[in-house]
């Protein structure tokens, strides 16, 4: 099983649509949790970080289950330059808090 | 611009070749981190440096090893290339190894192994 898990897409929305982006984690111990966007041949940007008590940046809402294990990433009114892989990213817990663990990353496509 | 810059940007060696690949982290950052990324995949931490000291490991095996200069820059190198190390290498640089530090990514190195 992978440590991290993600739809991988593509998600094909129209301009304004309301996009979703789910994620699992393996590791109980994981202690930060973020969501990076890769644009095609470039490296990872942070996008947000997530908080248990959920936080928002604009258009993107982030959520986190610790009991589930689950993360979550909302975009509202999609936007053509929203087009990019997201990649969900825990820490490695407690042994291994310094190393970055990645999902294989959902890619979304948004049309005119 | 994240201040991180990797070189070579693209690279092809042959299947047994050794490879050094190069980082400068951003100002101020001590700590440098190195993934692989292969096609379709999310990037896997091969391993850590922080203050000049391996900080942590990947799964990768040891022909994969790395240094850390007192400018804080780094280096990754690989031994005995095989098909499988094509990828997309990137280094990352943070100001701490510290689970919450942002880290700033490179563009990455792409590497072909022929």
């Amino acid at each position: 099983r992978k440590e991290v898990e993600q739809d991988p897409g593509p998600f094909n929305v129209p301009e304004g649509a309301t996009v979703a982006f789910n994620c699992t984690y393996s590791n109980s111990a994981s202690q930060s949790f973020f969501w990076y966007r890769q644009d095609c041949r470039k490296e990872p940007k942070l996008l947000m970080s997530v908080y248990s008590s959920g936080n928002e940046d604009g258009r993107f809402t982030a959520q986190l289950n610790r009991a589930s294990q689950y993360i979550s990433l909302l975009i509202r009114d999609s936007k053509l330059s929203d087009s990019a892989t997201y990649l969900c990213v825990v820490n490695g817990g407690r042994d291994s808090s310094y190393k970055l663990i990645f999902g294989s990353g959902t890619r979304l496509l948004v049309r005119p | 611009e994240t201040g991180v810059t990797q070189s070579p940007t693209h690279l092809i060696k042959t299947r047994g070749q050794q490879v050094t690949l190069r980082c400068s982290s951003q100002s101020g950052h001590n700590t440098v981190s190195w993934y692989q990324q292969a096609l379709g995949q999310g990037p896997q931490f091969i391993f850590q440096y922080y203050r000049e000291e391996e900080n942590g490991r990947g799964n990768f095996p040891p022909r994969f090893s790395g240094l850390q200069f007192p400018n804080y820059s780094s280096e990754l190198n690989v031994n005995a290339l095989e098909l499988d190390d094509s990828a997309l290498y990137l280094c990352a640089s943070s100001l701490a190894s510290h689970p919450n530090t942002e880290a700033f990514f490179g563009q990455g190195t792409r590497l072909t192994v022929v």
